[in-house]
């Protein structure tokens, strides 16, 4: 089974720009979670997606914002960069199904995408 | 909110040896699982081992186990027979609900020959 794939792997935008990653995840997995990584604030939650609904967010801007299409795979966007947008973005997938109750199914990470604003 | 620490920024270990690595959380939920994740320069994250809180047991994973001491609220990971191949990037992480994660700042290990 394929694993979590991430695209681009590298990416240079100029502050201002907008910018689109992608993320696909494991077949099957309907759970889809974002996470930004820096150096100085380590890893932070971004929003998490479940069947094509945000299903839980992340203390950041609206200038970051995502989305999950039918078959799963889901997009995050940055708008109007920021040189602190820079980072390493990862994207997880799980097979937990929906309802309240906690899953124990791990999350599977991608390699990520590392974004560079200049 | 939850708050995952990671007091040891660095560590390092003789191949071969046993190495602990430390994790603290602060929680008020009754109900949840905890994890240690290893990222190598790859970039990757790779679960390791899960804990689940209700569990009195401590997860074991090969050469991987968990002292998960849930009063104290802490969650510690050993490392027996260390090689060259478990140097990397160790994150405790916690998670209550959903898909949400909370980390801890990491742990760099460094395996020596």
């Amino acid at each position: 089974k394929a694993g979590v794939t991430q695209t681009p792997r590298y990416l240079i935008k100029t502050r201002g720009q907008q910018v689109t990653l992608s993320c696909s995840p494991i077949s099957g997995h309907r759970s889809v979670s974002w996470y930004q990584q820096t150096p100085g604030q380590g890893l932070q939650f971004l929003f998490e997606y479940f069947s094509e609904t945000q299903r839980n967010k992340g203390n950041f801007p609206g200038r970051f914002s995502g989305r999950q299409f039918s078959n799963s795979r889901s997009e995050m966007n940055v708008s109007t960069l920021e040189l602190g947008d820079s980072a390493l973005y990862l994207c997880a997938s799980s097979s937990e199904t929906g309802g309240r109750r906690i899953r124990n199914s791990p999350l599977h990470f991608g390699n990520g995408t590392r974004l560079t604003v200049t | 909110a939850q708050t995952v620490t990671q007091s040891q920024p660095e560590m390092s270990v003789q191949e071969a040896e046993t190495v602990t690595l430390s994790c603290t959380y602060d929680t008020s939920e009754s109900d949840y699982y905890l994890f240690w994740y290893k990222q190598p320069p790859s970039r990757q994250m790779i679960l390791v081992i899960r804990q689940e809180a209700y569990k009195q047991q401590n997860a074991t994973e090969n050469r991987f186990s968990v002292n998960f001491q849930k009063a104290a609220k802490s969650f510690s990971l050993k490392i027996s027979d260390s090689q060259l191949g478990d140097a990397a990037m160790y994150f405790c992480a916690y998670r209550s609900s959903g898909s949400r994660l909370t980390f801890g700042e990491g742990t760099q290990l460094t395996v020596n020959p």
